[in-house]
């Protein structure tokens, strides 16, 4: 089944550590993104790819990095630069065909920091 | 002044109800429009999108958009308990090439 896979569902690690999420895809999509949700808030995009080798921040960018040196695989890091990294993190992919492409969600994994 | 704002409830309505949801937006170019819903822990789920002027039907949900008002709606007809979720209303604007924005979400309950 195609579908995108975000792991681990869980993750927990301690101030001051670097930690990455990964998002891995197998629906043959061109454009990943990766989102940020704290309570009571929408979803807040941090960066964004339409192509490989290629990434643009979104608007919370500071703290984050990412790469994308294959087509399914959309890594994210979080860094020990992120003051607030405590969040619930989304993944998602789209064709870049057009206006009418939605995004697809992976589970998201929720990152505990203390 | 929100890109995406949404009245973030709860919206309680009853089973068998029809549910009516808001959202509006603030770029005038945006091109499509789409609804998401969201349980409690787990990740959003499309349940429909629209992006010319007027209603689009799918099963018993509605999406309706009125551009010059810049205003978006969902109306979910014959309300189910497992409707009870956040609903999130998110905008593909003007030249953002393929990235959404998202509102805040608003939270339905259908009570028995």
């Amino acid at each position: 089944d195609g579908g995108i896979t975000q792991s681990p569902k869980y993750l927990f690690r301690k101030e001051g550590q670097n930690v990455t999420l990964s998002c891995e895809q197998n629906l043959n999509h061109d454009a990943m993104y990766w989102y940020r949700q704290d309570p009571g808030q929408g979803l807040r995009l941090i960066y964004y790819s339409q192509i490989v080798n290629d990434f643009q921040k979104g608007d919370i960018a500071e703290g984050y990095s990412v790469s994308r040196e294959k087509k399914e695989s959309f890594p994210l890091t979080v860094t020990s630069a992120q003051k607030n990294p405590t969040a619930f993190y989304l993944c998602a992919s789209s064709t870049t065909g057009g206006f009418d492409s939605p995004l697809h969600f992976g589970n998201g994994t929720r990152l505990t920091v203390t | 002044q929100k890109e995406v704002e949404q009245n973030s409830g709860p919206l309680s309505v009853p089973e068998g109800a029809i549910a009516s949801l808001n959202c509006t937006y603030s770029d005038r170019g945006s091109q499509s429009f789409f609804w998401y819903r969201q349980y409690s822990g787990k990740s959003p789920e499309l349940i429909m999108f629209i992006y010319s002027n007027g209603d689009k039907e799918d099963g018993r949900f509605t999406a309706q958009l009125n551009k010059a008002s810049q205003y978006v709606s969902l109306l979910i007809r014959d309300s189910q308990p497992s409707d009870s979720a956040t609903y999130l209303c998110a905008v593909r604007q003007s030249g953002t090439a393929s990235k959404l924005t998202f509102g805040t979400g608003t939270r339905l309950q259908v009570t028995l």
